[in-house]
């Protein structure tokens, strides 16, 4: 079956621009995960959404970041103001549940963001 | 706050070596430890352990949580050159939700 998606797989925008990053979970799953990776680094998390409303935001560095799963599917991480420091892999997971200590979590291919 | 340190940061091995990833962790109140393989951007889940399940093996990887010290090892027999991506470990804690906190990887290289 269909894997977890992301649109664009890479992104080139100028420092001050708003950007917008698109997830497409795996079709019946609940929970969402965004997370960043810079390089040589692993992923950190960003925000976990439990159905349509974000259950952890803990992980957004500032108010310049914010995600929305509008009807509990597909997912957008709207970024504004860019700064360079914000260049990384944007990467989405999702998950059956998001309930249970077993429930695994696979990744989409990521969004590369460069900001000029 | 958590703890997850790999080691090695890098190896590269021949065709047909065994090698040994290690992941050790400081986490309150751990709930799972994870393994995944990344080769160009996506994460690729492997195995997950848990209290319940601290032993897992599937063909010519296998992996085993030491709850007692704190570490993982991810253990991978007769590499290939297929074989040659970044491991990452993670973990999970019950006051974190199910957020995953990953090390910084571990970048194998299978020469052949």
């Amino acid at each position: 079956g269909a894997g977890v998606s992301q649109t664009p797989s890479n992104k080139v925008t100028e420092k001050g621009k708003y950007v917008e990053l698109r997830c497409d979970p795996i079709s019946g799953h609940t929970a969402l995960y965004w997370y960043r990776q810079s390089l040589g680094q692993g992923p950190e998390f960003l925000i976990y959404f439990q159905g349509t409303g974000a259950a952890d935001d803990s992980g957004l560095p500032n108010d310049r970041f914010f995600a929305v799963r509008p009807e509990g599917s597909v997912s957008t991480l709207k970024i504004q103001r860019t700064e360079r420091g914000d260049s990384a892999v944007y990467l989405c997971a999702s998950s059956p549940t998001g309930g249970s200590s077993t429930d695994t979590q696979y990744f989409g291919p990521g969004t590369r963001l460069t900001v000029l | 706050e958590d703890k997850v340190v790999q080691s090695p940061l890098s190896l590269v091995v021949h065709e047909g070596d065994t090698v040994t990833l290690n992941c050790s962790y400081e986490v309150t109140n751990f709930r799972s430890l994870l393994w995944y393989k990344q080769e160009k951007k996506a994460p690729t889940f492997l195995f997950m352990l848990t209290s319940s399940g601290i032993e897992k093996k599937s063909g010519r990887l296998s992996s085993i949580l030491d709850k007692k010290e704190l570490f993982s090892i991810l253990n991978i027999t007769a590499t290939q050159t297929g074989d040659s991506a970044v491991y990452l470990c993670a973990v999970t804690n019950s006051n974190s939700g199910y957020a995953l906190n990953f090390g910084k990887g571990t970048s194998l290289l299978v020469t052949p």
